[in-house]
C-alpha cells in the first residue's frame, strides 16, 4: 500500500542546534500536512503544503514540499526546549479519503 | 468548549473485558476518525465516518465496533480486551471539501489511555 517514510525515528540536540526531519513517499502526493504531539498531548495540526515546491515558515520552522511532490521536511532553526515533541508528516494521496501519517520523529532538546 | 472531546481519558481493565471510548466534536465537521498510536508513536488510522457513514475500515479486528449516532459523535467499542490493546486511542474530525483550496485539518482529541491487564 502506498506509505509515508520518516527519518529519523529519533533526534536529540542541544538547545540551539537546527533539526531537520524528513518524509519520503514513492509515489505523488496531493499534499502534505505537519503535526506536532508534545509529550504526554495529541497531534496538533502545523501546516499544509499543496504545491509543488512549496515552501512556507512559521518563525524558527520551515517546511518544503519537493518538485515532485513525494517528499518533504521541516527544519527548526535554534532549537528551543518549547520545540521538544513528536512532529509528524501526513500525505494524501489523490486516490484516498484518508491521511497517511509517517511514523514521526521524536525531537529531545537538551538543555 | 472543548473542539474535540473524549471520555474517558484513561482506562484500565482486565483481558477479555468489554470497553467503549466517546468522542464528540462541537466544530461542525462532518467526518470523525479513530486512530490508534503504540508505545513508539505510529499512528495508524482504524476507522473513518462521514455524516455517519462509514467511509474507512482499514484492518482491524473485528472485536472493534465503531458507531456514529450522528455527525458530532463517533464511539467506539472494543470487545474481549487483549493486551497488544493497549495503546493511546485519538478521535480527531475534519471538514470534508470536495472542491476549492483544499485544507482537510484534522483536529485531535486529548486521546484515551487505554492500559489492559
Amino acid at each position: 500500500g502506498q506509505q509515508v517514510m520518516q527519518i529519523p525515528q529519533y533526534q536529540h540536540v542541544q538547545e540551539g542546534e537546527d533539526f531537520t526531519t524528513y518524509c519520503n513517499s514513492s509515489t505523488t502526493l496531493s499534499n502534505i500536512q505537519w503535526y506536532k504531539q508534545r509529550p504526554g498531548g495529541h497531534p496538533v495540526f502545523l501546516i499544509q503544503l499543496v504545491k509543488s515546491g512549496e515552501v512556507k515558515k512559521q518563525k524558527r520552522l520551515t517546511f518544503q514540499f519537493g518538485e515532485a511532490k513525494k517528499n518533504s521536511s521541516l527544519h527548526i532553526t535554534a532549537t528551543q526546549t518549547t520545540d521538544v515533541g513528536t512532529y509528524f508528516c501526513a500525505g494524501r494521496y489523490s486516490s484516498a479519503r484518508q491521511l497517511t501519517f509517517g511514523s514521526g520523529t521524536q525531537l529531545t532538546v537538551l538543555p | 468548549d472543548t473542539a474535540v472531546s473524549q471520555t474517558p481519558k484513561y482506562l484500565v481493565t482486565q483481558m477479555g473485558n468489554d470497553k467503549s471510548i466517546k468522542c464528540e466534536q462541537n466544530l461542525g465537521h462532518d467526518t470523525m476518525y479513530w486512530y490508534k498510536q503504540d508505545s513508539k508513536k505510529f499512528l495508524k488510522i482504524m476507522f473513518s465516518y462521514n455524516n455517519k457513514e462509514l467511509i474507512i475500515n482499514e484492518t482491524v479486528p473485528n472485536r472493534f465496533s465503531p458507531k456514529s449516532p450522528d455527525k458530532a459523535h463517533l464511539n467506539l467499542h472494543i470487545n474481549s480486551l487483549e493486551l497488544g490493546d493497549s495503546a493511546v486511542y485519538f478521535c480527531a474530525s475534519s471538514l470534508y471539501r470536495t472542491s476549492g483550496p483544499y485544507q482537510e485539518t484534522q483536529y485531535f482529541g486529548p486521546g484515551t489511555r487505554l492500559l489492559v491487564l
